[in-house]
């Protein structure tokens, strides 16, 4: 059974500092997914990783899988409050089902 | 591109009645459909996997007789809640796959939130 443990599970963060959220997963898999997600909100696609090595950037986001490691990380660059959400990562299981992780929650403060 | 639509966004009920949630791919063919239901500061929880034309299949747990789901076309999945109590209500989320995704990508709804009086 895919098991995917994300961590922290609580992050606050000061503007202006570097962070980084991990999610590991327990079965091999090619790929893995991160999203965003507002009180209140469904799901926001934030990046889509295919491949070992897989590096992804978006702003103050970057995301990288190592499947080898089972093990992918959400790195935050110089948090803003614009980011407070939840953050879950999501690996691609058998028959295509997704296994989320429990989610990470972000509060970023000044 | 990849839009997925649900209605209605949000629902209150009384306790007994049913729900039915829909879900649409706008601008694509869905060939799988994932239903997901959230409890407040949970994590997603896959109930169900619908494909066009045949029964979808139910994660252990989920009792197919209260969640009913219809996988009636390419386009269109319902959920219908069945005899719905107060601990039905959660934040229900539906996924999409196009048949042309090549990366398994699903693309989410934007959530119908169920209460139940």
């Amino acid at each position: 059974e895919l098991k995917v443990e994300q961590n922290p599970l609580f992050l606050s963060m000061q503007e202006g500092k570097n962070y980084t959220i991990y999610c590991n997963y327990s079965t091999t898999s090619d790929r893995l997914y991160w999203y965003r997600q507002d009180p209140g909100k469904s799901l926001e696609s934030l990046f889509v990783l295919l491949s070992n090595g897989a590096v992804k950037q978006e702003g103050r986001l970057m995301a990288s899988l190592d499947t080898k490691a089972r093990l992918s990380t959400l790195h935050i660059t110089a948090a803003v409050h614009d980011l407070s959400a939840t953050y879950f990562c999501a690996v691609d299981g058998s028959w295509g089902k997704f296994q989320f992780g429990a989610g990470t929650q972000v509060v970023v403060t000044p | 591109g990849a839009v997925v639509s649900q209605h209605p966004s949000w629902v209150i009920c009384k306790s007994g009645t049913s729900v039915k949630i829909e879900c649409r791919s706008l601008d694509f063919q869905a060939t799988t459909m994932f239903w997901y239901r959230q409890f407040p500061k949970q994590s997603l929880m896959l109930m169900a996997t619908s494909n066009e034309g045949s029964k979808a299949t139910y994660e252990q747990g989920v009792e197919k007789d209260k969640f009913l789901i219809n996988h009636a076309s390419l386009t269109l999945s319902t959920l219908t809640v069945t005899s719905a109590h107060p601990e039905d209500s959660s934040f229900y989320i539906c996924s999409a796959k196009s048949r042309e995704e090549v990366y398994n990508e699903q693309f989410f709804g934007p959530g119908t939130r169920l209460t139940v009086l």
